[in-house]
C-alpha cells in the first residue's frame, strides 16, 4: 500500500513552454501533498505544500505564478511549470501524507519516484 | 526550529562490512525521524522510521537505526554492507507543527567490492 505515481517520469520541453506533472496516490487518499526540487547531488528542497481544495502553501524564494499547483482531488494534485527556462530543469518530487498514522500523529510522506525536467 | 545534520558527504566500506550512516537532529517536542536511499534518477525509497517505541529501529533491506535521546542522533547501520547498497541516504525529521519534513544534505555511501 502507499503507492505515489508521477506523471511523466521524464521530459524535455522548449525554453518558453509549459509543463505539468502529475502526482497521484494509487490506494490511498491524501489531503496534502508536497512538492520537492532537487538539483544534482543537492538534497530536496521543498517547493510548496498542497491541500486539496484549497490554495498551495509555498516556501519562501519560490515563485506561485512559476510553479502553477492544484490539487483538485484526494489523490491528484499537478505541479505546472509555466514559460520554462533552462534554469528550471531540475528533478521534482512529490509526496502525499497519509491519514494512516493520525493515530500515532506520525502522518507519513510517501514519496513519487520523480520527474526529470529538462529545458532546451 | 528543526534542524538534521548528516556530518559526511560520503562513507566509503569496504563489502562485508559494516556501515554507519551518521544524522543528528534537533527539534522541539516528540521526534518523528526517517532514513530514504535514492538511487540514480529514481525518487526516495523509504528504508526505516523512528515515531516511538524502541530505540532499534529495524528496517528495509537489513538496515537499522538506533534512537539516542541524549545524543539526539539517529545513525543508520547495517552489520554488512553490499556492494548494490552504494546509494544517497537522506535522514528527515517532521517539523512537529506543520507535518514538513526537513532533509539531511545527503550523504553518499559508496561499498567497494
Amino acid at each position: 500500500g502507499a503507492v505515489v505515481s508521477q506523471h511523466p517520469s521524464w521530459v524535455i520541453c522548449k525554453s518558453g513552454t509549459s509543463v505539468k506533472i502529475e502526482c497521484r496516490s494509487l490506494d490511498f487518499q491524501a489531503t496534502t501533498m508536497f512538492w520537492y526540487r532537487q538539483f544534482p547531488k543537492q538534497s530536496l528542497m521543498l517547493m510548496a505544500t498542497s491541500n486539496e481544495g484549497s490554495k498551495a502553501t509555498y516556501e519562501q524564494g519560490v515563485e506561485k505564478d512559476k510553479f502553477l499547483i492544484n490539487h483538485a482531488s484526494l489523490t491528484l494534485s499537478t505541479l505546472t511549470v509555466t514559460s520554462a527556462h533552462p534554469e528550471d530543469s531540475s528533478f521534482y518530487i512529490c509526496s502525499a501524507m497519509g491519514t494512516s498514522g493520525r493515530a500515532t500523529g506520525a502522518y507519513e510522506q510517501f514519496f513519487g519516484p520523480g520527474t526529470r525536467l529538462t529545458v532546451l | 526550529a528543526q534542524s538534521v545534520a548528516q556530518p559526511e558527504d560520503q562513507v566509503n566500506v569496504a563489502e562485508g562490512n559494516p556501515l554507519t550512516v551518521k544524522c543528528t537532529y534537533s527539534v522541539s517536542g516528540n521526534p518523528y525521524l526517517f532514513w530514504y536511499v535514492q538511487y540514480p534518477n529514481r525518487g526516495l525509497q523509504f528504508l526505516l522510521k523512528y515515531i516511538t517505541g524502541d530505540n532499534l529501529v529495524k528496517g528495509s533491506y537489513g538496515f537499522e537505526a538506533e534512537f539516542n535521546k541524549s545524543q539526539t542522533s539517529f545513525h543508520l547501520k547495517k552489520p554488512s554492507a553490499l556492494v548494490s547498497d552504494s546509494a544517497l541516504y537522506f535522514c528527515a525529521v517532521r517539523d512537529a507543527g506543520t507535518y514538513k519534513y526537513i532533509f539531511g544534505t545527503g550523504t553518499r555511501l559508496k561499498v567497494l567490492a
